[in-house]
């Protein structure tokens, strides 16, 4: 299995501030045949599924706002808010979905406002 | 614009088979190259990836689960569906199917259905 550990836990974050999560995979998601790191973000707001927001690793998912974006290759990586807004309040989850069975989620965390 | 669609009994007798089906509309099951998964997530915790299927029919499944599992899909009815065998307390969970694109990944989610086993 592929262990997907994100930090921190919980986050409390200003609003028009910086939101920086981190997500690390015990063994690479970067496929060498076509240089992609197949690595998702997802928000998921209570009462409601998983909503994909960064694909590839760093390829934002239409019609989410450019505040959100995704950084990082292998086996570290970061997702970043810009400027935190209240709709953000939410919690966050890093997804491997390539390769190595099963395909699974960071514990997620839980982004709030300060 | 494709939508999916959880539906099937709300609570399952502990030892019994819980059965779920995903209904998509706006588009077909058939076409396209795409997974159809199942994801789980217990109340208050994190998601866990269940498997998936091709539309070819071929399946991969949780290592962990894959004893119990069987997920199969239905064209004609453009619909695919989740078996887990002798479910207990621990299969309780909010089930989500899941349309995910096979080369980049991009994916759609059914609003969940809530499934608790007990007697």
């Amino acid at each position: 299995d592929i262990v997907m550990t994100q930090s921190p836990d919980s986050l409390a974050v200003s609003l028009g501030e910086r939101a920086t999560i981190n997500c690390k995979s015990s063994q690479s998601v970067l496929y060498s045949s076509n240089n992609k790191n197949y690595l998702a973000w997802y928000q998921q707001k209570p009462g409601q599924p998983p909503k994909l927001l960064i694909y590839w690793a760093s390829t934002r998912e239409s019609g989410v706002p450019d505040r959100f974006s995704g950084s990082g290759s292998g086996t570290d990586f970061t997702l970043t808010i810009s400027s935190l807004q209240a709709e953000d309040v939410a919690i966050y989850y890093c997804q491997h979905y390539y390769g190595t069975l099963p395909f699974s989620f960071g514990q997620g965390t839980k982004l709030e406002i300060k | 614009q494709v939508q999916l669609q959880e539906s099937g009994p709300g609570l399952v007798k502990p030892s019994q088979t819980l059965s779920l089906t995903c209904t998509v509309s706006g588009g077909s099951i058939s076409s396209g190259s795409y997974y159809w998964s199942w994801i789980r997530q217990p109340a208050g915790k994190g998601l866990e990836w269940i498997g998936r299927i091709y539309t070819s029919g071929s399946t991969n499944y949780n290592p962990s689960l894959k004893s119990r599992v069987t997920i199969s899909i239905d064209t004609s009815k453009n619909q695919f569906s989740l078996k887990l065998s002798s479910v207990t307390a621990a299969d309780t969970a909010v089930y989500y199917c899941v349309r995910r694109e096979v080369y980049s990944g991009r994916n759609i989610w059914g609003q969940g259905t809530m499934v608790t086993v007990s007697s």
